[in-house]
């Protein structure tokens, strides 16, 4: 079955400056790749998703980019500010059904 | 606005007890999943079900089952709770799009 790692584990930032979170997938057939933020004690929110037929796609202050050929994808926080701060967690689905497969997870500290 | 709620954010229960969960959707959404939450393992699909009655392992279904009698309702059921599954517990539910929309969450502890 498809296997989603993720690093960092742990990501701490000052406020202002970027993070960047990357995952690799081992499944060459996923085609759709979430984000979810989870805040402390919340549930998980998708923030930005991307499909296999995109290379990128922006949101505000967050951008995902995707690598089909080397199977990784990263999430890219600009200006991060201290809400920013989470658990990240990166997903990958295959072409049929709606089950995802979700990499461990980072946290993200933003320090003021 | 979509709504998936589970029936306790805490709970405590002694080693081989019977063990109910239960998640309500109110947006008529297909497919549920139940998720169990580890620090450094992410989120890992227990089981699945993509319409009433119809359920599917997934990547780790041992040492549970689950029952979905009615469209927005997904229960998962502990036969006889142990220590190791002692974690906290999110159901998710989505219509066929791209985004799941989970519960807040059970974090259960066995004793």
């Amino acid at each position: 079955g498809e296997n989603v790692e993720q690093h960092p584990s742990t990501l701490s930032v000052q406020e202002g400056d970027s993070a960047v979170i990357k995952c690799t997938y081992s499944d060459s057939a996923s085609n759709y790749f979430p984000w979810y933020k989870q805040e402390l004690g919340k549930r998980p929110q998708l923030i930005i998703d991307i499909r296999s037929n995109v290379g990128e796609k922006k949101d505000q202050r967050i951008a995902v980019t995707l690598n089909k050929t080397a199977k990784h994808f990263s999430l890219h926080i600009t200006e991060t500010q201290p809400e920013d701060s989470a658990v990240y967690f990166c997903a990958a689905r295959k072409a049929a059904g709606n089950k995802l497969t979700f990499g461990g997870g980072t946290r993200v500290l933003v320090k003021p | 606005d979509v709504k998936v709620t589970q029936s306790s954010r805490y709970l405590v229960k002694r080693t081989g007890e019977k063990v109910f969960l239960e998640c309500v959707q109110d947006m008529d959404h297909e497919n549920m999943f139940w998720y169990r939450q580890d620090p450094g393992l992410g989120l890992r699909l227990i089981y699945f079900s993509y319409d009433v009655k119809m359920k599917e392992k997934g990547d780790i279904p041992e040492g549970y089952s689950v029952s979905r009698e009615k469209k927005e309702r997904f229960s998962l059921i502990l036969e006889s709770a142990s220590t190791n599954q002692t974690s906290m517990y999110l159901c998710a539910s989505i219509a066929g799009g791209n985004e799941q929309f989970f519960g807040p969450g059970t974090r259960l502890t066995v004793l």
